[in-house]
């Protein structure tokens, strides 16, 4: 059994770089959520998808945030051009449409760190 | 938009009980969700409220009530690995599905 799986774990740019973070949901989930957390902070929607369809984009993220799901499986969140601001742990979760109370089942989580 | 609130910390003793307040406003409500947050681990589910009233999972139980936007959390005999952050997430209904828009956690110690 395995559940939602995030890559890397970690990791550490200069400012003014690109980054990319994948995320493998649990296999049989539609849905796949991106979330950002900061330090004393609970986590904040940046977007979501259902499959490979991107239903739904926070105001909040800048036109340097992209985020794929191409064949409806994994999922990529790219940040352009890093800012100190984007320090972060950005948070991928993954739940099913097929009945139960819908709950987000979260990966371990990408901690970038912008110099 | 939607504002959730909960306290930023709390304290209690180890064997006692402590209940989590939160209070939301919001359109399009479908769901209270409670999560258990460990620092440098992701948040993993507790209890879910649709409907008014109070669910139990043994020693966590959770209460909604849609009238007035208010849930709480209770943990009961509390053990030391209950210190964590405990977050509350209202699922919102929007255009394209459910949305969960979570509150800032509120960090719970449980000392000797």
């Amino acid at each position: 059994d395995t559940g939602v799986s995030q890559d890397p774990r970690h990791k550490i740019t200069k400012r003014g770089q690109n980054v990319t973070f994948r995320c493998d949901p649990i296999s049989e989930h539609n849905r796949l959520y991106w979330y950002r957390q900061t330090l004393g902070q609970g986590p904040e929607f940046l977007t979501y998808f259902q499959n490979e369809a991107q239903l739904e984009k926070s105001r909040l993220l800048s036109d340097r945030f992209s985020a794929e799901r191409p064949k409806g499986s994994f999922s990529t969140l790219e940040i352009q051009r890093t800012e100190q601001g984007d320090s972060a742990m950005y948070l991928c979760a993954s739940s099913s449409t097929s009945g139960g109370t819908g709950e987000l089942f979260f990966g371990e989580g990408s901690r970038l760190t912008v110099l | 938009g939607q504002n959730i609130d909960q306290p930023t910390e709390m304290t209690a003793t180890e064997g006692a009980i402590v209940q989590i307040n939160c209070t939301y406003q919001t359109s399009g409500f479908n769901g209270l969700f409670w999560y258990q947050q460990h620092a440098g681990e992701a948040p993993t589910f507790l209890s879910y409220n649709v409907l008014d009233g109070l669910e139990e999972k043994g020693r966590f139980s959770s209460f909604l009530s849609r009238s007035k936007g208010y849930s709480y959390l209770l943990l009961k005999e509390l053990q030391m690995k209950d210190s964590a952050s405990y977050l509350c997430a209202v699922k919102k209904l929007t255009g394209g599905g459910n949305k969960l828009t979570f509150g800032t956690g509120t960090q719970l110690k449980v000392e000797l």
